[in-house]
């Protein structure tokens, strides 16, 4: 099946910083997906961004499908911003969404 | 809108209980799904649905079962508790295979 891998596995920022995220997949797919699991547990979704660039406030998301990859751009970095984010991906029209093993952001004050 | 509701929130089993976790969306998605989370790790896909009556295996189905009767409603079956299925479970639904959306989860101890 279809492989899913995040880097760097962990991040500590300084608040104000900005930061990537990397998302890369081992196949074509058609469906790609955010999230950000905040400490509490709770699982947001950020983007549904199978290719191209979108944009939702200090967060950006690029899908560049071709070269199997995703980026996440968090920038002016807060406290709230911590917690794991999740990039997941699906290959097929099944809907079977697959998840990588996340990237653990932590911003200081 | 409620969103995606989960009951129960916490639940301890003994080995060899079972059990159903309950999930149901109000929000009239088509697609379903049920994935666990152990400490530290990701997600994995345990049974999705594409609507009412259609259902299928995901990465970790042994142990499981689901049932889709409705557009609203995802059971999730344990037969058998065993300890590897110490978890906090996740029930999730879209509409397509798009933005997914996240129940709150479900805190399952085996002993």
């Amino acid at each position: 099946g279809i492989q899913v891998e995040q880097s760097p596995p962990d991040l500590i920022l300084q608040e104000g910083a900005n930061s990537t995220l990397r998302c890369n997949f081992s196949d074509s797919v058609n469906n790609l997906q955010w999230f950000h699991q905040n400490p509490w547990g709770q699982l947001i979704n950020l983007f549904y961004i199978p290719s191209g660039t979108k944009q939702n406030g200090r967060l950006s998301a690029t899908t560049v499908a071709t070269e199997r990859y995703s980026l996440l751009y968090i920038s002016s970095s807060q406290t709230t911003d911590s917690g794991v984010y999740f990039c997941a991906v699906g290959s097929s029209n099944t809907g079977k969404l697959i998840f990588g093993q996340g990237t653990t952001l932590q911003v200081k004050p | 809108n409620a969103g995606v509701t989960q009951t129960p929130k916490f639940r301890i089993l003994k080995i060899g209980q079972s059990m159903t976790l309950q999930c149901a969306q109000d929000m009239n998605h088509n697609y379903m799904y049920w994935y666990r989370q152990d400490p530290g790790m990701g997600l994995k896909l345990i049974y999705y649905s594409v609507g009412a009556g259609i259902t299928d295996k995901g990465e970790v189905p042994n142990g499981y079962n689901v049932s889709r009767s409705t557009t609203e409603d995802f059971p999730l079956r344990l037969e058998l508790a065993a300890p590897s299925q110490t978890s906090v479970y996740f029930c999730a639904s879209s509409y397509e295979d798009r933005g997914m959306f996240f129940g709150s989860g479900t805190q399952l101890s085996v002993l």
